[in-house]
C-alpha cells in the first residue's frame, strides 16, 4: 500500500492570500494524483487530476504541481468560498488512498 | 448532467449487514470509460476507498475490508450496490458512491462525480 502524508492538517489564511498544501507519497506514483475540495455536509468535489490538470469548471486560481512523490496544491488568491477541507488521492495502485485532509480556515 | 444517489437503511445493528444501492442517472453505467466506486467517511474523519466495480462485474476491494465487502452491479437498472457484513460501530460513516473516470492505459481512475452521501449508523 502507498502511504500519503498531507500537510498541514490545519491552515489559517485570509481572503486574498496565496496558500499551498503538500501531499507526499511513500513511493513514486508518476502523476496519478487528484485533489478534492469538501465543504461541510457535502460530498468531495474534484478539483485537479493528473497532478496538474484542472477539472472543467474549476477556477484558475487553483493549480497543482509535482510528480513522483511530492505534490502541491496552490490557491493563488483565496476567495471566501475556498475555505473548506482539501484531500489528495493517489490512483497509481490499489488500494486507492487519500491524504488525511487539510482544513483551510479563515484567520 | 450525471447524478448518483445513494439509498438504504440509515441504521444497522451490530453484526448485521449494511446494504446500500447507488442509482446512476443522466448516463449509462455500462460505459467502458468508467468504474463505479464506494468511499466512506467516518464522522469528523477522512476518506477511505472501499472498493469499485466495472460494468462487466470485475471488482476491486480495499484489503482492509475485503473479507466483509461485496460490490455488485445491475446494468438493467443502472445501479450498483454495496454490502458490508458483520458491521461494528467502527463502520459508522457517511457512505458515498462515485464514478471513476479511467485516466491511464492500465485503467486506473480518479473520482469525478460523487453522490451526496448517506449516513449509516451502526447501533443496537
Amino acid at each position: 500500500a502507498i502511504w500519503m502524508t498531507q500537510s498541514p492538517s490545519l491552515l489559517s489564511a485570509s481572503t486574498g492570500d496565496r496558500v499551498t498544501i503538500s501531499c507526499r507519497m511513500s513511493q513514486g506514483i508518476s502523476s496519478y494524483l487528484a485533489w478534492y475540495q469538501q465543504k461541510p455536509g457535502k460530498a468531495p468535489e474534484l478539483l485537479i487530476y493528473a497532478a496538474s490538470t484542472l477539472q472543467s469548471g474549476v477556477p484558475s486560481r487553483f493549480s497543482g504541481s509535482g510528480s513522483g512523490t511530492d505534490f502541491t496544491l496552490t490557491i493563488s488568491c483565496l476567495q471566501s468560498e475556498d475555505f473548506a477541507t482539501y484531500y489528495c488521492q493517489q490512483y497509481y495502485s490499489f488500494p486507492y488512498s487519500f491524504g488525511q485532509g487539510t482544513k483551510l480556515e479563515i484567520k | 448532467q450525471l447524478q448518483l444517489q445513494e439509498s438504504g437503511p440509515g441504521l444497522v445493528k451490530p453484526s448485521e449487514t449494511l446494504s446500500l444501492t447507488c442509482t446512476v442517472s443522466g448516463g449509462s453505467i455500462s460505459s467502458s470509460s468508467y468504474y463505479w466506486g464506494w468511499i466512506r467517511q467516518p464522522p469528523g474523519k477522512g476518506l477511505e476507498w472501499i472498493g469499485s466495480i466495472y460494468y462487466s462485474g470485475s471488482t476491486y476491494y480495499n484489503p482492509s475490508l475485503k473479507s466483509r465487502v461485496t460490490i455488485s452491479v445491475d446494468t438493467s437498472k443502472n445501479q450498483f450496490s454495496l454490502k458490508l457484513s458483520s458491521v461494528t460501530a467502527a463502520d459508522t460513516a457517511v457512505y458515498y458512491c462515485a464514478r471513476g473516470k479511467v485516466a491511464t492505459e492500465d485503467e486506473m481512475y480518479y473520482f469525478d462525480y460523487w453522490g451526496q452521501g448517506t449516513l449509516v449508523t451502526v447501533s443496537s
